[in-house]
């Protein structure tokens, strides 16, 4: 069974400081893996997907990485803003119909 | 605006009642499905539909039933609520989750008295 894990739970940082998302997955026989945000009381918005035979992605200020054979995705958000501030939950896709979630890391970022 | 509409957005059951939660889109993705979410736990599977007329199951989906008899609408139901079916359903949808990824409703807050 995949388990996926995000660490830290929770995560401060100062305006302006780069931001560093971490995602591990046990089975690297992954589709692909998906980034995404939730805003408190919202539902999940898509950031970043990141094929299995990629490396990594980027829009904007966000870069993902993959690395399958360690089993871990980064996320990075450069030069955070108060609106970053949010929950960002990791998923691999598993096969083509099922997404496996890991708990997310909540991010406050302090004016 | 096209996405991923679900209704209602809160409801309060007493236990032992029956309801349907409601999921539509109107992007013609073949893929829809419904998850619930915990707190302090990643998103789980429900049950899941790869396209009109078939369905399975996900990783928890005892007291949960769906149908798709539409592209368009993949419905949610309640058999006889728990205390434990407290949490947020959330349902998605995708047109080849390989290449695209999903797009997720704002998602139901369903509290079990």
């Amino acid at each position: 069974k995949q388990e996926v894990t995000q660490i830290p739970a929770a995560l401060s940082v100062p305006e302006g400081e780069n931001l560093v998302l971490n995602c591990s997955f046990t089975d690297s026989a992954i589709y692909n893996l998906q980034w995404f945000r939730q805003d408190p009381g919202k539902g999940l918005t898509s950031l970043l997907l990141i094929q299995s035979s990629q490396r990594e992605q980027t829009s904007g200020r966000l870069n993902a990485s993959l690395d399958k054979s360690s089993g871990r995705s980064t996320l990075y958000i450069a030069a955070s803003q108060p609106g970053d501030s949010a929950t960002y939950l990791c998923a691999v896709g598993i096969n083509d119909y099922k997404l496996s979630f890991g708990a997310g890391t909540t991010v406050t970022v302090r004016a | 605006n096209a996405g991923v509409t679900q209704t209602p957005k809160f409801q309060v059951l007493k236990t032992g009642q029956s309801m349907t939660l409601q999921c539509a889109q109107d992007m013609n993705h073949e893929y829809m499905s419904w998850y619930r979410q915990d707190p302090g736990m990643g998103l789980r599977l429900i049950h899941y539909s790869v396209g009109a007329g078939i369905t399975d199951q996900g990783e928890v989906p005892n007291g949960y039933n769906v149908s798709r008899s539409t592209t368009e609408d993949f419905p949610l139901r309640l058999l006889s609520a728990a205390p434990s079916q407290t949490s947020v359903y959330f349902c998605a949808s995708s047109p080849d989750l390989l290449w695209v990824g999903y797009t997720f409703g704002s998602g139901t807050r369903l509290t079990v008295v």
